[in-house]
C-alpha cells in the first residue's frame, strides 16, 4: 500500500528544536520530490518545505528559511523536517506530501499526503 | 508572494445542488492551479491539478477551469460526502506555493 506516515510531534518549548520523519512505502521513495506543508490550528493550509528526489535540491517557505532543514534518507525511504528555534507561531500540524516527479518545479501537486503530526510549541 | 483570494469564505447548500467556488491569484500564473478538498480531522486530498485536471479516483462531478488569475472549482450535484473545506494552491511559484484562505462548505 502507498503510503506516508509521520512521526515525531510533540510539546516543545519557545527556542527548542525538533525532528519529524516521514516514512514512505509502497512507491519508489527516491523517484519523488516531497514536501511539507502545515496547518495551524483552526487556518488553512502554508507550504513550507520541498526537495528533490535525489536530495540535492532544497526549497523553504521565507518564514522558516534558516531555522528548518529538510532532509532525507533514500535507503531508509525516510523524509525530515528539523526545526530549530521554534517559536510559537510553529504550531501546526505538519502534513508530508509526495509530488508526482523527481523535480520541485512550476506545476507540481501532492495527490498522496500523510495523516499529520502535531507540533506544539509553548512554555 | 502571489496572494490567492477565494470567495466565498463559507457557502451553505443542499444536496443535489450545483455549487461554484472561485479563486482569484494577484498575478498570472498560466494553469499552475490545484483544488484540494480537506474533512475536519484528515489530510487534504487532491481533486483537481493543472487548473482542470481531474486526479484518478475523483468523481466525475467535480470539474475545474481557468487560467491566468481566475479560476473556478465546480461540483455539479453536491453529495453528502463532499461536505468539506475547499482549498486552491498555486504552483507558478516554487518559493511560495500559497493556498487560498479555504471555503467551508457546509449542510444548509
Amino acid at each position: 500500500e502507498v503510503q506516508l506516515l509521520e512521526s515525531g510531534g510533540g510539546l516543545v518549548q519557545p527556542g527548542g528544536s525538533l525532528r519529524l520523519s516521514c516514512a514512505a512505502s509502497g512507491f519508489t521513495f527516491s523517484s519523488y520530490a516531497m514536501s511539507w506543508v502545515r496547518q495551524a490550528p483552526g487556518k488553512g493550509l502554508e507550504w513550507v518545505s520541498a526537495i528533490s528526489g535525489s536530495g540535492g535540491s532544497t526549497y523553504y517557505a521565507d518564514s522558516v528559511k534558516g531555522r528548518f532543514t529538510i532532509s532525507r534518507d533514500n535507503s531508509k525511504n525516510t523524509l525530515y523536517l528539523q526545526m530549530n528555534s521554534l517559536r510559537a507561531e510553529d504550531t501546526a500540524v505538519y502534513y508530508c506530501a509526495k509530488i508526482p516527479g523527481p523535480l520541485y518545479s512550476s506545476g507540481w501537486y501532492a495527490p498522496l499526503w500523510g495523516q499529520g503530526t502535531l507540533v506544539t510549541v509553548s512554555s | 508572494d502571489i496572494q490567492m483570494t477565494q470567495s466565498p469564505s463559507s457557502l451553505s447548500a443542499s444536496v443535489g445542488d450545483r455549487v461554484t467556488i472561485t479563486c482569484r491569484a494577484s498575478q498570472s500564473i498560466s494553469s499552475y492551479l490545484n483544488w484540494y478538498q480537506q474533512k475536519p480531522g484528515k489530510a487534504p486530498k487532491l481533486l483537481i491539478y493543472a487548473a482542470s485536471s481531474l486526479q484518478s479516483g475523483v468523481p466525475s462531478r467535480f470539474s475545474g477551469s481557468g487560467s491566468g488569475t481566475d479560476f473556478t472549482l465546480t461540483i455539479s450535484s453536491l453529495q453528502p460526502e463532499d461536505f468539506a473545506t475547499y482549498y486552491c494552491q498555486q504552483s507558478y511559484s516554487t518559493l511560495g506555493a500559497t493556498f487560498g484562505q479555504g471555503t467551508r462548505l457546509e449542510i444548509k
